[in-house]
Order: C-alpha cells, then sequence, then structure tokens
C-alpha cells in the first residue's frame, strides 16, 4: 500500500533524552515536512526538505534536527534543548509540480516527562 | 501578514443538521491556494479540497460544499445533513505564493465539530 507511516504511534521518554521519530513514505514524493501540533491549536512548521541531502529550517526548528538522506525517509530528531517537547507530531509529503496539497501520516504523539 | 483565522472553536450539532465552518485569511498576495483538511480522532489529516486565488466558483462534493468569496477574504465550508462520521477537527490552511519553494502552509486554529446521533 501506498502511503506515509509514522511509527511508534504514542512515544514516551524521560526529560534530558534526545529521541527521533520515524517518518517513512512510498509515494516517491520529493518534498516532505515536519510539523508540530498542541492542543486546539494549528499546524506549525519544524522542517522541510525539497530533496534528498537538503532540508530547511521552519518557523520553530530549535531544538529539533533532521536528516534526508533518502528520498523516503525523513527523521526528526527531538533533542533535550527543546523546552516543551510534549506536542503531536505530523509528517507530510508533497508530489512534485503543482499539486500543492500536502499528504499527512498518522502522526506521533510524544509524551516527554 | 499572511495569517488564517478561524474563530469558531468548536461547534455542537445533532445529526442531520447543516453546519458551517467559517474561514477567513489574510495575505497580500494576489495568488494563493486555500485547503481544508479534516482530523478524525485517529489524528491524520486527511485532505479535502484546494481552492486557487483565481476561481471563485464554489465547489460541492456530496454533503461538502465550500463558498469562495475574494471580497470578503472568506472560504466557509459546510457540511449538509451532518452525520456521526463527521466529528472532526477541520483545519483551514493558506498557501501565499510569497512562501517560496517549500510550498509552506499556514494553518487555522480548527475547529472542533462533535456531531450527535
Amino acid at each position: 500500500d501506498g502511503g506515509i507511516t509514522q511509527s511508534p504511534k504514542y512515544l514516551f521518554r524521560k526529560e534530558g533524552q534526545n529521541v527521533t521519530l520515524s517518518c517513512e513514505q512510498n509515494l516517491n514524493h520529493d518534498a516532505m515536512y515536519w510539523y508540530r501540533q498542541d492542543p486546539g491549536q494549528g499546524l506549525r512548521l519544524i522542517y522541510y526538505s525539497q530533496i534528498v541531502n537538503d532540508f530547511q529550517k521552519g518557523d520553530i526548528a530549535e531544538g529539533y534536527s533532521v536528516s534526508r538522506e533518502k528520498k523516503e525517509s525523513f527523521p526528526l530528531t527531538v533533542t533535550s534543548a527543546q523546552k516543551n517537547p510534549t506536542a503531536f507530531y505530523l509528517c507530510a509529503t508533497r508530489p512534485t509540480g503543482d499539486s500543492y496539497e500536502q499528504y499527512f501520516g498518522p502522526g506521533t504523539r510524544l509524551t516527554v516527562t | 501578514a499572511q495569517k488564517v483565522t478561524q474563530a469558531q472553536t468548536e461547534i455542537s450539532v445533532v445529526e442531520k443538521e447543516d453546519v458551517t465552518l467559517d474561514c477567513v485569511y489574510e495575505t497580500r498576495d494576489t495568488t494563493y491556494y486555500l485547503f481544508w483538511y479534516k482530523q478524525p480522532p485517529s489524528g491524520e489529516l486527511v485532505f479535502l479540497i484546494r481552492r486557487n486565488s483565481f476561481d471563485e466558483q464554489n465547489e460541492i462534493s456530496g454533503r461538502y460544499s465550500w463558498n469562495f468569496q475574494k471580497s470578503t477574504s472568506s472560504f466557509n465550508f459546510t457540511i449538509t445533513a451532518s452525520q456521526v462520521v463527521d466529528s472532526a477537527v477541520y483545519f483551514c490552511a493558506l498557501r501565499p505564493t510569497r512562501s517560496g519553494g517549500y510550498n509552506k502552509l499556514i494553518f487555522g486554529a480548527g475547529t472542533r465539530l462533535a456531531v450527535h446521533p
């Protein structure tokens, strides 16, 4: 099946630990994105990547890091420098061309205590 | 400034009622795109519709319809004869053309719709 996979669905970590969230896609889409969603708020862009080995900071990149070594994969690391890491994280992709809509994965809910 | 406002935080209706979700946007761009997404309890955002700024025709898809009015900078979403399965958070989003090549979407805060039997 074609789609976007984010694993795990729920993730728990202790404060001070880095944690990496997985995002894999088999849609052959070039662009990939990471968003953060907090209760009662819209989505905020963390990082995006248009092609392999290239990525750019979004609006709230502090405390996060990414890599894009393969077209299919765009992992997000939440570092200990992120002050409020507990949130719902959504990965999205966008096909090349004039299709401007983004397609979203199922999300990972991260809880840091 | 680029901004999307969804003033309705929560709406509660009884099944079969019609309901309209409001979306007001701000942009100085003359070319832009507007979107609606649905987020069911599972969490995944589902794309519903895209509209570009040059196309003001209203669109209907089954029980869903969208009213785009540039004069009032609004892109409202109506569900006719609502059903329990329509219960979700609905997001309106804007893609301005000055966002650069990475296709940035600016999201509203969302409207939580609860449809009761």
